[in-house]
Formats: structure tokens, C-alpha cells, sequence
């Protein structure tokens, strides 16, 4: 079993609706989980930055996390073609700090 | 720039040659990570390193493939023998200091074996 589960779609969603995307994880020492945006042939964009449980928003973006349930999630409200794109969640914690487990990625399509 | 610089962008070598990756954090920032990208595969991390200190390599393949981040200039990821498993997407990240701090990811190194 993967420390970190993601769905890697595709999702599909028509503009201006609402994305929501996930991820699980196993490991219980994970305390703090980013997500972050990867365009085609482009290195992964730093979106969002939680530290332990909580909600966070910024924008557009709302980054949810619940660690009783190993759970995570990223909300994109009115969502734009310019969205289109792969979602990535990463976490660390516990002894390691410095090593992001990474999902498999999320690609989103957002149609006009 | 004040991002992670990483170069080359994209790096062609037969098999049997040496690749050597290099990787210039952002401005400020002295913790350097590097992280593999296989085809439908996703990030998978290599190697934490300070200036002169190689944090955590439980990433790394045991044998050819090594790094450094010296005192001065870039962190280097070497690949000695190349074999065309190691085709991939390298990235670099960085971050300003330990513990819960965020990684910033240059746009990597895709690396080709003939």
C-alpha cells in the first residue's frame, strides 16, 4: 500500500465550478501537507501550505486537512481553463522532515 | 530569477556516460532536495542536503548516483554508467531552513539515455 493515495483521474469539470480533489494517507506522523501545481513539462508550483489540522484559504483556494481521518483536500472555486493542469498533494512529518511523500497526481480539465 | 534554477533543461547521454545535474536554490535558501519523475509515475524523493552535508539519501539508489552541495556554487546530482531506467524528470527544491518549511521546485531536468 502507497503512504499517500490520490486519484489520478482525469477530472472534468466545466468552467467556473467548483474542483475538489483528495488524497489519503497512512503514515500518522505527517504533519504538514502541501499541494501544488504542475503544468506540462513545468516543475510543481507550491499552491497551498498546511501545518496540522485545519482549513486554510487563500483565494480561490481552500486547502482542508483532517488527520483523524488521514485526509486531505483542495477546493478551486471558480475554476478557469487556465486551472487545467496536474494537482499534486505532498506531506511530511515525523522523522522526516525534509522528504515530501508525494500522491500520484490529480490532471484536471476545466472546458469552457 | 529568484527562483531554483536547475540546467540543463533537458540532457541526452548514451549509456555507459556520466550525467551531471545541477541545481541553484532560490535566493536565501540553503537546503536543497532533489526528486525523480518516471513516465505515469509520480515525485518520488532522492536525496536532503545542507552546504556541505548530506542530510537524508534514503532515496538514492545504492550504486552510480550521488550528490553534493558544496560550500560555493550549485548542488550537483551525478549519474555515473547511465542505464535507460534512468531516464527521467529530475527536479530540484529547496527551502530556507529546517523542519516544517515549504519546498520550491525548479522546472527540472528531463534527462534522455540513447
Amino acid at each position: 500500500q502507497k503512504e499517500v493515495e490520490q486519484d489520478p483521474g482525469p477530472l472534468s469539470v466545466p468552467e467556473g465550478a467548483i474542483v475538489s480533489l483528495n488524497c489519503t494517507y497512512s503514515n500518522s506522523a505527517f504533519q504538514y501537507f502541501m499541494w501544488y501545481r504542475q503544468y506540462s513539462r513545468k516543475g510543481p508550483e507550491l499552491l497551498m501550505y498546511t501545518y496540522s489540522s485545519g482549513n486554510k484559504e487563500d483565494g480561490r483556494f481552500t486547502a482542508q486537512v483532517d488527520k483523524s481521518s488521514k485526509y486531505i483536500s483542495l477546493f478551486i472555486r471558480d475554476s478557469q481553463p487556465s486551472d487545467s493542469a496536474t494537482y499534486l498533494c505532498a506531506m511530511a512529518g515525523g522523522d522526516s522532515w525534509g522528504k515530501l511523500q508525494f500522491g500520484a497526481g490529480t490532471q484536471v480539465v476545466v472546458t469552457p | 530569477n529568484a527562483g531554483v534554477m536547475q540546467n540543463p533543461r533537458h540532457l541526452v547521454r548514451r549509456r555507459g556516460q556520466e550525467a551531471r545535474l545541477r541545481c541553484s536554490p532560490m535566493k536565501g535558501h540553503s537546503h536543497v532536495y532533489w526528486y525523480r519523475q518516471l513516465p505515469e509515475e509520480g515525485l518520488k524523493f532522492m536525496v536532503y542536503l545542507q552546504k556541505e552535508n548530506i542530510i537524508d539519501e534514503s532515496g538514492m539508489p545504492k550504486e552510480r548516483f550521488s550528490a553534493e552541495f558544496p560550500k560555493e556554487g550549485p548542488s550537483i546530482l551525478r549519474i555515473q554508467q547511465v542505464v535507460r531506467g534512468d531516464s527521467a524528470a529530475y527536479f530540484c527544491a529547496s527551502s530556507p531552513g529546517t523542519g516544517a518549511q515549504p519546498q520550491h521546485f525548479g522546472d527540472g531536468t528531463r534527462l534522455s539515455i540513447l
